[in-house]
């Protein structure tokens, strides 16, 4: 199984600032055939379901705002928000789907002081 | 629009065998390419991919569940089922399903609560 590594388990910064969210996976997750890393960024606010930001490793879903930014390749990624908003406080999965069984990082609890 | 929706029993006992549902719209489990997954969460923890189904029927388990696990679909009515055999009290959690299209996961239905509990 592929081991995915998430920190920091938890973080707080002020609206405005930029926070940075790092998952290193046990296995390289970029595919020879098409060159696309198999890593996914998920939010989960509150009493709420997880929702898609980020696949890929860095192409944002449709409708998420460009202060998410998605980078790396291989076995290290990054999940990157800028100017933080009230509205980011959420706990924040990152997953890799190159192989079965697909695995989730243990997540990071944003919150905003 | 694609939406999801889990369903299941609530509660259950020990030993007893979990069956959930999922019932979705704006998409169709006969569609190339198309999936559809299970994965659960316990309250207040990370998030555990359980199975997949396919299109085209094929399937694949989360190991560390064992064989207890059986995932099926019924494309006719737009579902996709779970069953857990031999639940305790670590089966406890929300579970969801969510679509596989062309990204991972790209929709999630509200999750079902189900507590195993004597």
């Amino acid at each position: 199984d592929i081991v995915m590594t998430q920190s920091p388990f938890s973080l707080a910064v002020s609206e405005g600032e930029m926070v940075t969210i790092n998952c290193k996976s046990s296995q390289s997750l970029l595919s020879s055939g098409n060159q696309k890393n198999y890593l996914a960024w998920y939010q989960q606010k509150p009493g709420q379901s997880p929702k898609l930001l980020i696949y890929y490793a860095s192409t944002r879903q449709s409708g998420v705002p460009d202060r998410f930014i998605g980078s790396g390749s291989g076995t290290d990624f990054t999940l990157t928000i800028s100017d933080v908003q009230a509205e980011d406080l959420a706990d924040y999965y990152c997953l890799q789907h190159y192989s079965s069984p697909l695995t989730f990082g243990s997540g990071t609890k944003l919150e905003i002081k | 629009q694609v939406t999801l929706k889990e369903s299941g029993p609530g509660i259950l006992q020990p030993s007893q065998t979990l069956s959930l549902t999922c019932t979705f719209s704006g998409f169709s489990l006969s569609t190339y390419g198309m999936g559809v997954g299970w994965i659960r969460q316990p309250s207040g923890k990370g998030l555990e991919w359980l199975a997949n189904i396919w299109w085209d029927d094929d399937k694949y388990y989360n190991p560390s569940l064992k064989n207890r696990l059986t995932i099926s679909k019924d494309t006719s009515n737009n579902q996709a089922f779970l069953k857990i055999t031999n639940v305790d009290t670590a089966d406890t959690a929300t579970y969801y399903c969510a679509r596989i299209g062309l990204q991972p996961l790209d929709y999630w239905g509200q999750g079902v609560m189900v507590t195993v509990s004597s």
